[in-house]
């Protein structure tokens, strides 16, 4: 089974801390993403990245950036947290071609004060 | 207008009642299609996979696409209370590094 796990499942922080959220897959997957998720909104992607040290801005990427040094981890971090990033924020993680499946790890859930 | 249309709900049936979830999309390139379960406070899980037109079955669910109306389906047969989630239509095709196209979920509740 593939297995996605993201370092805090519940975290707060306050305006103009910097914030690292790590995720880490153990299936050797190509491609990580990472999206935040609020009510009426949906999913939103944020930015993704198909090979080590490579990443593409998704649909909304200011005041976000990423860092992969390695394969299996992605990590997304806040440069200074404000408080309409306060969200649910996910991060998946697919193989290279074909069907384009996405899995999922559990969400961190981030208030920001 | 979105690339994918999904009816956010909210949705609520009796136990045991069929329940048919929808989405309609727009790209014509799509030729990947899923649905994903969520429930609350967890990250979403692939519930089912179709490529192409036609129908796909798995135990009480099935999943059925109409790439000629651009739209998709999902029937939840005998429906029981833990299949209240949130459901979301995913989609891809003609796009790279895997990147998939949501629809805004459906919330569902079944009710005892």
């Amino acid at each position: 089974d593939v297995k996605v796990t993201q370092s805090s499942r519940y975290l707060v922080k306050r305006t103009g801390e910097k914030v690292f959220l790590e995720c880490v897959q153990d299936m050797d997957h190509e491609n990580m993403f990472w999206y935040r998720q609020d009510p009426g909104l949906g999913l939103r992607l944020i930015y993704f990245s198909y090979d080590v040290k490579m990443k593409e801005k998704g649909d909304i990427p200011e005041g976000y950036s990423v860092s992969r040094e390695k394969k299996e981890r992605f990590s997304l971090i806040l440069e200074s947290a404000s408080t309409n990033q306060t969200s649910m924020y996910l991060c998946a993680s697919s193989e290279d071609g074909g069907r384009n499946t996405q899995y999922f790890g559990p969400g961190t859930r981030l208030t920001v004060l | 207008q979105k690339e994918v249309e999904q009816d956010p709900g909210p949705l609520s049936v009796p136990e045991g009642a069929i329940v048919s979830l929808n989405c309609t999309y727009s790209n014509s390139a799509f030729q990947y299609f899923m649905w994903y379960r969520q429930y609350s406070r967890k990250g979403p899980e692939l519930l089912m996979y179709t490529y192409s037109s036609g129908n796909k079955e798995d135990g009480r669910f099935t999943a059925q696409v109409d790439k000629s109306s651009k739209y998709i389906s999902l029937f939840i047969r005998d429906s029981q209370p833990s299949d209240s989630a949130t459901y979301l239509c995913a989609m891809s095709g003609g796009t790279s590094y895997g990147k998939l196209t949501f629809g805004q979920g459906t919330i569902l509740t079944v009710h005892p």
